[in-house]
Parts: C-alpha cells; structure tokens; sequence
C-alpha cells in the first residue's frame, strides 16, 4: 500500500480556512484516498475520501491533485472541535495509518 | 456515517488471564472488519484483517495465536487477547468496511493488564 507523507503539526486560528496536506507519491490509479480524524482516547471519525476529482462535503472538501501524488484536505472555517490528529490513508486493500498531522486550533 | 459499536470501551485484566473485545456494525453488513493497536502518542497500527467466514489475514509480527479473531457473522467480529500479560495493555480498535471504500471505526477500548 501506498505510503503517505503528512506535517507533524499545524496551527490555525479559529475561524480561519486551514489546508492540511499530504504526499502520497507511490499511488496507483485504483487507490482511494481517505481522511480521518482522531481525538484523543476516541476511534478515528471518518471526515472525507475521493478517487480523481475534488469532494465536498459538510465537514470538509477533498482537493486532489492531478497526478494524484498528493490531496489536501480543506477545512473551511476551523472550529475548536477541529483540534485533532487528522490521517490521510491511501487504501488498496487495508488501511495504514500513517504518523498524521496534530492539528492545533488558537481560539 | 455508519455506526460501529466496540465492546467493553474499558477492561482490566490479571495478567495470564484472556479478555474478549466485540466490534459491531450497527446498521450495516461488513464482509471485512480490520483491528488496530495503538500505545500512547503513537498511530494505530494495523493488525489483522478480519473476513467473514474465512481466516484473518495478521500483519507481520503479530501472533495470530495470541489474538484470536473471530467475524462469524456479518455485524460481529471478536479480538481475544489470549494469556494477556502488562505489555499487551493497549488502545485496540476495530473498523468495519462498507461498500468497498469506506471504513468506519469503532469508539476503541482501553485494555489494562495488571
């Protein structure tokens, strides 16, 4: 499966868009890419996955770039909820969870 | 989303005892159901893929004898940690796939061997 590359960290003000990237260069055509997020003691909570074309949806939108060597994940306005360790899994069979980014939010 | 119940969110244990984990798809049919491990600060590392009706698939250095999984049915796979011991104490969690593409987690369980 396809290896991911995401920031350690990032910090956003509250109310303010934030993009959380990742790498994924070693994907094949039929590999989705998924998002999830994770709070602290809590099972990951699904946020978004697409193929080839952008996603929205009401929690966030899906940019994937056109090689699809890399997505970014767009939050359209971060809200302290928003504070976790967000994952972008690229999915043959299973789903690998790589080191993700912690996503900080500054009221 | 789909929903997908884990039970017992919390169990402590004596070591050398075993402890049954259950993962339930609510509202769906899961063909496969995946179990995960996570120890503190760290990502969830994959340890088995669970198939109804079939063997699970274990992920490299996982001993299948030591955690026995169990998907006989659609809705129910089972994780039992057998002969637990104080390293085996952990964040497991479970998921199961829907449609192919999505996979929904359960809410884990914190497992404590003392």
């Amino acid at each position: 499966d396809a290896k991911t590359t995401q920031p350690n960290s990032m910090e956003s003000n509250e109310e303010e868009p934030v993009h959380l990237p990742c790498n994924h260069s070693t994907i094949s055509g039929t590999d989705y890419i998924h998002w999830y997020r994770q709070l602290p003691s809590q099972g990951p909570e699904y946020v978004i996955h697409g193929l080839t074309s952008n996603v929205n949806n009401r929690m966030a939108s899906l940019a994937i770039a056109e090689d699809r060597k890399s997505s970014t994940l767009i939050l359209h306005r971060a809200t302290l909820r928003d504070a976790a360790v967000y994952y972008c899994i690229v999915q043959r069979n299973q789903f690998y969870f790589g080191t993700g980014t912690s996503l900080t939010v500054i009221p | 989303g789909a929903v997908v119940s884990q039970h017992p969110s919390r169990v402590i244990c004596k070591s050398g005892t075993s402890v049954k984990i259950e993962c339930r798809s609510l509202d769906f049919q899961a063909t496969t159901m995946f179990w995960y491990r996570q120890f503190p600060k760290q990502s969830l590392m994959l340890m088995a893929t669970s198939n109804e009706g079939s063997k699970a698939t274990y992920e490299q250095g996982v001993e299948k004898d030591k955690f026995l999984i169990n998907h006989a049915s659609l809705t129910l796979s089972t994780l039992t940690v057998t002969s637990a011991h104080p390293e085996d104490s952990s964040f497991y969690i479970c998921s199961a796939l829907t449609g192919g593409t999505e996979a929904f987690f359960g809410q884990g369980t914190r497992l404590t061997v003392v």
